[in-house]
């Protein structure tokens, strides 16, 4: 079982629809990551969140630390929206005394005009 | 904001050369930087992480002496396929921690898609 889950795989929206993408992970975590992935590749973070609510313009991110649950929404979606958007949980690794960054398997978006 | 860059963005060699990737981060200090990879439609595996000053350590499956890494300085890191093969194909992300680590700030760079003939 992978230790972060991002649900729907897949999501197809029309312009200015109002989105949701949700990440769930199964280890305890210092921090999450939002990261967004355009069709060229490069990867964008777009929020690191410990605990909380997280707002820029027309992105905002949750987070439950006890539900180990955290949510993206987009609102009023537009076509370039469209990316893969990628949970990427921070979390203690006890052999190494170090963290690790592990990531979901992403959410493909795509807004439609 | 912090930016990470790799070079060269997009490489395409004949099988059995070395290929190398530079990673930079720009504007900050980063102790430790992360080599990715990323096969079409999945997410990104971490290859290996790579220390300032020491060796780096490598992921299990990753082979040491196929992918050598070099993180001479505080801003830079490389990545070098050697003997590279068709299956070596793949994109190959970079990341750099903050060096106020605290902050568990990672960045990423934009990237290097290569491409083994």
């Amino acid at each position: 079982k992978n230790e972060v889950e991002q649900s729907p795989q897949n999501l197809t929206a029309q312009e200015g629809e109002f989105i949701t993408i949700n990440c769930s992970y199964s280890v305890g975590i210092s921090a999450l990551h939002w990261l967004q992935q355009h069709p060229g590749g490069g990867i964008v973070s777009l929020f690191m969140l410990s605990s909380g609510k997280k707002k820029h313009g027309r992105l905002i991110a949750t987070i439950n630390i006890q539900e180990k649950h955290s949510s993206l929404h987009i609102t009023a979606s537009h076509p370039r929206d469209s990316a893969v958007y990628i949970c990427a949980v921070f979390w203690a690794v006890r052999e190494t005394s170090g963290s690790r960054l592990t990531f979901g398997e992403g959410t493909q978006l795509t807004v439609n005009p | 904001g912090a930016v990470v860059s790799q070079h060269p963005s997009r490489v395409i060699c004949k099988s059995g050369t070395s290929v190398k990737i530079e990673c930079r981060s720009l504007d900050f200090q980063a102790t430790t930087m992360f080599w990715y990879r990323q096969f079409p439609k999945q997410s990104l595996m971490l290859m290996a992480t790579s220390n300032e000053g020491s060796k780096a350590t490598y992921e299990q499956g990753v082979e040491k002496d196929k992918f050598l890494i070099n993180h001479a300085s505080l801003t830079l890191s490389t990545l070098t396929v050697t003997s590279a093969h068709p299956e070596d194909s793949s994109f190959y992300i970079c990341s750099a921690r903050d060096l106020a680590g605290f902050k568990k700030t990672q960045y990423f760079g934009p990237g290097t898609r290569l491409l083994v003939l």
